[in-house]
């Protein structure tokens, strides 16, 4: 089993649309949680960090349920820049003190006109 | 300010030959990773430095790679007698807190 899951997609939404993207992870020790964006060949982007009390910027909404292992992204109204690669991230467990990042695969996002 | 940046860009290289990428994180940022993606498969950690030292080097997938930081700051990955398996994107990333930021990367091609 991947240490975080997510489903790859491809989203293919209209324009204004909203669109969730859901991911679990393995290990119950994570501390952080984020989410990245990469657009094509390009590097990941740091889009938002991710906690229990839920977080939300601009259009964008993150929620973390601990007990469920599952961290969640809501886009609304979509806009075709957002078009891109969705990466679901935690970093390693507390008795790892690198706090190297721990990648899903990653979910693809279309927005169409 | 002036975020991570890698060099070269590009490197094409042919099976056998000893490649070296190089990172320049944040100023002030006293950690450092190396990453790298391969064609069609997600990002996989290779080494994180805390200063000049290097922790966890666990992700190296081979005794091939190595890498060092000096002056707590630039970074270089050496892999020697490239393999064509080594062709991915080489991604450089930094940080002070838990959030890291990442480099454009080298894409390295093995021939």
């Amino acid at each position: 089993r991947k240490e975080v899951e997510q489903d790859p997609g491809p989203f293919n939404v209209p324009e204004g649309a909203t669109v969730a993207f859901n991911c679990t992870y393995s290990n119950s020790a994570s501390q952080s949680f984020f989410w990245y964006r990469q657009d094509c060949r390009k590097e990941p982007k740091l889009l938002m960090s991710v906690y229990s009390s839920g977080n939300e910027d601009g259009r964008f909404t993150a929620q973390l349920n601990r007990a469920s292992q599952y961290i969640s992204l809501l886009i609304r109204d979509s806009k075709l820049s957002d078009s891109a690669t969705y990466l679901c991230v935690v970093n390693s467990p507390k008795w790892d003190s690198s706090y190297k990042l721990i990648f899903g695969s990653g979910t693809r996002l279309l927005v169409r006109p | 300010g002036a975020g991570v940046s890698q060099s070269p860009s590009n490197k094409v290289t042919e099976k056998g030959k000893d490649v070296e990428l190089r990172c320049d994180p944040i100023s002030g940022h006293t950690a450092l990773y190396w990453y790298r993606q391969s064609l069609g498969q997600g990002l996989e950690f290779l080494i994180y430095f805390q200063g000049n030292s290097a922790p966890d080097k666990s992700g190296l997938p081979s005794d091939r790679f190595s890498a060092e930081r000096t002056g707590g700051s630039v970074s270089t990955l050496t892999i020697q007698r490239t393999q064509q398996e080594d062709s991915a994107v080489y991604l450089c990333a930094s940080s002070w807190s838990r959030e890291q930021f990442f480099g454009p990367g080298t894409r390295l091609t093995v021939l």
